[in-house]
């Protein structure tokens, strides 16, 4: 039973460029949760989502950052104009439903020069 | 702006030698997790506490959730250097939001040979 996949595990962007990161939670979980830790912070709430549907956004930047989970295929997180504070490392997490243990994947570390 | 202050910040210790780490709030959770994680992955989830007072044993670790859920402390008895990690506390449903996580920043250990 594969864990939470992310892809890329490394991306690195100009400033100005777009960067799209990447989930698939583990089979049967139909949650989705992103979370960013920046350095030297905790790990920070961005959005919950289920398949087609935005439940809670409220730890997302209101503007360059957007999320999807579609019927089909994983969840995006996506950044445009990327600036060099979005470096930090995007851990995606999933769960069979509300109120279970969530599992997080191993990271997308974006690196902005 | 519920916050988990977790303490020491840094700990490092020798081979065999015991440790406590502290995890402290002001807020009330409904839950408690305890994570680890290693440089470059994402956490791992070692335990979830759920009830005021409560004791959990996973091998050499125990886990103890406050009487009023506010605090959680991590004892480890005779720590190895696989022990080595970032320990992170998370509480969660403070305000009705099960899967927003609140992190703290971790306390880094390193148990030496």
């Amino acid at each position: 039973n594969a864990g939470v996949m992310q892809n890329p595990r490394h991306l690195v962007r100009r400033r100005g460029q777009e960067a799209r990161l990447r989930c698939s939670p583990m089979k049967g979980h139909s949650h989705v949760y992103w979370y960013r830790q920046l350095p030297e912070e905790g790990l920070k709430f961005m959005v919950y989502l289920q398949k087609e549907n935005i439940i809670d956004e409220s730890g997302m930047p209101k503007e360059r950052f957007s999320a999807e989970f579609p019927k089909e295929g994983p969840s995006i997180l996506r950044i445009q104009q990327v600036v060099r504070g979005d470096s930090a490392a995007y851990f995606c997490a999933s769960e069979p439903g509300s109120g279970n243990t969530i599992y997080f994947g191993e990271g997308s570390w974006l690196t902005v020069v | 702006t519920q916050l988990l202050e977790q303490s020491p910040q840094f700990l490092s210790i020798q081979e065999g030698e015991n440790l406590t780490v502290y995890c402290n709030s002001s807020s009330v959770f409904s839950s408690l997790q305890w994570y680890r994680q290693e440089p470059g992955e994402g956490p791992v989830l070692l335990v979830t506490v759920v009830t005021g007072g409560e004791v959990k044993k996973l091998k050499r670790l125990t886990f103890q959730f406050g009487d009023a859920r506010k605090d959680s402390s991590l004892h480890i008895t005779a720590a190895q250097p696989g022990d080595t990690g970032l320990y992170l506390c998370a509480g969660g449903g403070s305000g009705g939001s099960n899967y927003k996580l609140t992190f703290g920043k971790g306390t880094l250990l390193t148990v030496n040979p």
